[in-house]
């Protein structure tokens, strides 16, 4: 069976820090990956989306890029973290061609202080 | 662009009720629409999905319809929980394959 890891699960980081988060997936090849944030109030954003390796597709100017050095392996980065990056992160992966539904990981709680 | 609305925000009842959770989307090209719960700090559970091609899926005490001519989709929950209580989730999948999402309907269910 397929299954999502994410981590870490909460985080608390400075102001101007640099910021990375791993997602990986088990069980599957080729699978699409994305990245969502869930701010305060506000719903799901799509932020970064990969249907290969080294294949990002970026939705939102942003401080923040995406990775993926392997096929199962989705990285969110940032070089210097805004107050406004705080937020609920999600990692989810869907089998290609579309159609299959996604499958989310269990997200990281980023705080900036 | 693909908008999701979900009606209403919130929404409160007494335990054994039976409820209806509404979701709209501006594009009728989808592959598919998924309905997810969030329990509060998780992440999303994916309760039931349904193709383009199919009209409504069950699970449970849970079913949910697809009317794509209309870009209307409904949640059923029969005799609902106090486990229930959660963020209901819909999203639309499109030719891009990108899921786009509603902000959710927050189900209070009573004891």
């Amino acid at each position: 069976s397929q299954t999502i890891h994410q981590w870490p699960a909460t985080l608390v980081q400075p102001v101007g820090s640099p910021l990375s988060l791993e997602c990986t997936v088990e069980g599957t090849s080729n699978p699409n990956l994305y990245w969502y944030r869930q701010a305060a109030g506000r719903g799901l954003q799509l932020l970064f989306y990969s249907v290969g390796i080294g294949q990002i597709s970026s939705e939102v100017p942003q401080n923040l890029s995406a990775s993926r050095p392997q096929d199962r392996q989705f990285i969110l980065s940032s070089k210097k973290l805004l107050l406004s990056d705080s937020g609920f992160y999600l990692c989810a992966w869907a089998r290609g061609a579309g159609g299959y539904g996604y499958t989310f990981g269990s997200g990281t709680r980023l705080t900036v202080v | 662009k693909q908008e999701v609305t979900q009606i209403p925000a919130a929404l409160s009842v007494p335990e054994g009720e039976n409820l209806v959770l509404n979701c709209s989307f501006t594009d009728s090209a989808i592959y598919n629409l998924q309905w997810f719960r969030q329990d509060p700090g998780k992440g999303l559970t994916s309760l039931l999905l349904i193709q383009s091609s199919q009209r409504e899926q069950t699970s449970g005490r849970l079913n949910a319809s697809l009317d794509k001519s209309s870009g209307r989709s409904t949640l059923y929950i029969a005799a609902s929980q106090p486990g229930d209580s959660a963020t209901y989730l819909c999203g639309a999948q499109g030719g891009s394959e990108k899921l786009v999402f509603g902000k959710g309907t927050k189900l209070t269910v009573n004891p």
